[in-house]
């Protein structure tokens, strides 16, 4: 099977601007989540989606949103950018249902704002 | 709320010789613990869980852990380690009565860096 996918791999963008980040699962996989990775404040939990709708989201503000299609493929979306939000964003897939099914991680996007 | 800790921000090992990475966590209810494994500029890699059973866990490339409820410990161990095990590790706590609700979140430690020498 393929590995989760991410798109962009790279970006570089402009404080102020929004971004728009790609994850496409595990084939089979009905389940997502969003981890900011960065080297001071380490993983931190985004949000997670099961089969369309957000079954958890972490302490992070408005600006950061997310959503999943039918086809499990998910997205999401950093509005009025600011320096702070550069970091690795990595999506995870799991069978989703179950809190004890592990998570497989794609390669991140590394977002760096100007 | 629930939280891992990692004490140790990395370990230095010789090549061959048995290495532990430490994991101590805190929940409300009980635990599924995870270790994964991130080699750089990639993702990270699942490595092994612990749900319920049998307190030591085998998983992928050699390493094991072992759950210890009492002290709230999930420590990642491997008999001999290989230069090829140098890596950032890193370990993780769900809250198995709580998932679905705000604390059922999978939470991470900061991550302990490997450094093996040959």
């Amino acid at each position: 099977k393929a590995g989760v996918t991410q798109t962009p791999r790279y970006l570089i963008k402009t404080r102020g601007q929004q971004v728009t980040l790609s994850c496409s699962p595990i084939s089979g996989h009905r389940s997502v989540s969003w981890y900011q990775q960065t080297p001071g404040q380490g993983l931190q939990f985004l949000f997670e989606y099961f089969s369309e709708t957000q079954r958890n989201k972490g302490n992070f503000p408005g600006r950061f949103s997310g959503r999943q299609f039918s086809n499990s493929r998910s997205e999401m979306n950093v509005s009025t950018l600011e320096l702070g939000d550069s970091a690795l964003y990595l999506c995870a897939s799991s069978l989703g249902g179950s809190p004890s099914y592990e998570q497989y991680f794609g390669p991140g996007t590394r977002l760096t704002v100007t | 709320a629930q939280s891992v800790a990692q004490p140790e921000d990395q370990v230095n090992v010789a090549e061959g010789n048995p290495l532990t990475v430490k994991c101590t966590y805190s929940v409300s209810g009980n635990p599924y613990l995870f270790w994964y494994v991130q080699y750089p500029n990639r993702g990270l890699q699942f490595l092994l869980k612990y749900i319920t059973g049998d307190n030591l866990v085998k998983g992928s490339y050699g390493f094991e852990a072992e759950f210890n409820k009492s002290q709230t410990s999930f420590h990642l161990k491997k008999p001999s380690a290989l230069v090829s095990d140098s890596a950032l590790y890193f370990c993780a706590v769900r809250d198995r009565e709580n998932y679905g609700g705000s604390q059922g979140n999978l939470i991470f430690g900061k991550g302990t860096k490997l450094s093996v020498k040959p």
